[in-house]
């Protein structure tokens, strides 16, 4: 399979606990981004990497999340002492820069926080 | 302020129907893309259409079509004849070329049901 993947599908952590995402975009894809998704919501942009940069981040990135890329390859998403209003779908998205920004999305990890 | 506003929360017609979905955006920009992206009950969101500013030229594709219209600032989606597997959420969204990154701006969704 040659899409965005993304690990774990589902994940549930108590309040207070640290939780990491990987995603593994297509193949030579050079831009990353993560979108949050909350029930009965559109997806909202958190992060985007362009290779290994990290070029803009949404002021819903509090300082507990952070985001690498570091080898421009996959990346990972870590939020450290969760909150229950964390509990969401993360969407990791790949695209080209040649492509207009024609972005494919993996299929996510829900997180649930207790 | 870049938005994108989908009225319509949910949509149920019966098979073999035809249903448009509303899509109006805002931007100040002169250069940007719309999209429709469909999320099916499996979650994983699938790429439908994109459209340039420049390009208002109604596109179709089998039982898909696209209404953009620059003067009312929408891109409007028909599925003729629809389905039960159209039954998804779609959402339309819009990036504007000279912001970094081009992140989706996305509208809320619209929820289609479709029953035979």
């Amino acid at each position: 399979d040659t899409g965005v993947s993304q690990d774990p599908r589902h994940k549930i952590t108590k309040r207070g606990q640290n939780v990491t995402f990987r995603c593994d975009p297509i193949s030579e894809h050079n831009r990353l981004y993560w979108y949050r998704q909350t029930l009965g919501q559109g997806p909202e942009f958190l992060t985007y990497f362009q290779n290994e940069a990290q070029l803009e981040k949404s002021r819903l990135l509090s300082d507990r999340f952070s985001a690498e890329r570091p080898k421009g390859s996959f990346s990972t998403l870590e939020i450290q002492r969760t909150e229950q209003g964390d509990s969401a779908m993360y969407l990791c998205a790949s695209s080209l820069v040649l492509t207009e920004d024609e972005q494919f999305f993996g299929p996510g990890t829900r997180l649930t926080v207790l | 302020a870049q938005k994108v506003t989908q009225a319509q929360t949910e949509i149920s017609v019966v098979e073999k129907e035809d249903v448009t979905l509303d899509c109006v955006y805002e931007t100040r920009d002169t250069t940007y893309y719309l999209f429709w992206y469909k999320q099916p009950p499996s979650g994983e969101l699938v790429f439908l259409i994109r459209r340039n500013s420049f390009d208002e030229q109604n596109e179709i594709s089998g039982r898909y079509s696209w209404n953009f219209q620059k003067s009312t600032s929408s891109f409007n989606f028909t599925i003729t004849a629809s389905q039960v597997v159209d039954s998804a959420v779609y959402f339309c969204a819009l990036s504007e070329a000279n912001q970094a990154g081009t992140a989706l701006i996305f509208g809320k969704g619209t929820t289609l049901s479709v029953s035979s």
